[in-house]
């Protein structure tokens, strides 16, 4: 049972580039979420999703999009990546109040 | 509107002596609470969880933490620390009942432990 997937675990990325963090549940949940994660400041929710097809903003959600078209995947989109977007992004996924992280995608924007 | 703080942001004890990290949280309404640990380069993982059950809840690796109302606290503690507990720990707060964005995060507490 792998629980949440979370790919690549690193990137470097060039300003203004665009990239995609995949994130894949194999426990049939219905919530799954993307947090970022930055030096002293917790977890910040970027979006979330209650099911298949339907998403919405979290906290930060600036810069990112999302999209769910199975409810195994939840992929991370950045499309003009900027220094601000330098952190350690979480994927997790929830159910009966307990949330599954994945490993976290450490990414790097110079 | 509800919140948590965490009263450390670093803890220091030495292996073999108690740990305590504290978190206050704020919240309309009853609350399910969460402490969830972050060792180096890994995901959260859940370490015990407070859902009006029983206030004093048992967690893994010998932790627990007991729900206070009339504090508005959610103390994690263990009676004896180990080298393996070093890691960052997070309060988090889940509003009863659920709501998919209705959870927020503590900032974390560092648990360092000294030989």
């Amino acid at each position: 049972n792998a629980g949440v997937t979370q790919t690549p675990k690193f990137r470097i990325l060039k300003i203004g580039q665009s990239m995609t963090l995949q994130c894949t549940q194999d426990m049939n949940h219905n919530y799954m979420y993307w947090y970022r994660q930055d030096p002293g400041m917790g977890l910040k929710l970027i979006y979330y999703s209650v099911g298949a097809g339907i998403t919405d903003k979290g906290e930060v959600p600036n810069g990112y999009n999302v999209s769910r078209s199975t409810t195994e995947d939840f992929p991370l989109r950045l499309e003009l990546a900027a220094p601000s977007q330098t952190s350690v992004y979480f994927c997790a996924s929830r159910t009966a109040g307990e949330l599954f992280f994945g490993e976290g995608s450490r990414l790097t924007v110079l | 509107a509800q919140s948590v703080t965490q009263l450390d942001s670093h803890v220091s004890v030495s292996e073999g002596t108690p740990v305590l990290l504290r978190c206050n949280y704020s919240s309309s309404y009853s609350p399910s609470l969460f402490w969830y640990v972050q060792h180096p380069n890994k995901g959260l993982q859940l370490l015990l969880k407070y859902t009006s059950a029983a206030t004093l809840v048992k967690g893994i690796n010998g932790f627990e933490a007991e729900f206070k109302k009339s504090e508005t606290s959610f103390h994690l503690t263990k009676p004896s620390a180990h080298m393996s507990d070093a890691a960052e720990y997070f309060c988090v707060v889940s509003l009863s009942g659920g709501g998919a964005d209705g959870l927020t995060f503590g900032k974390g507490t560092h648990l360092i432990i000294q030989p």
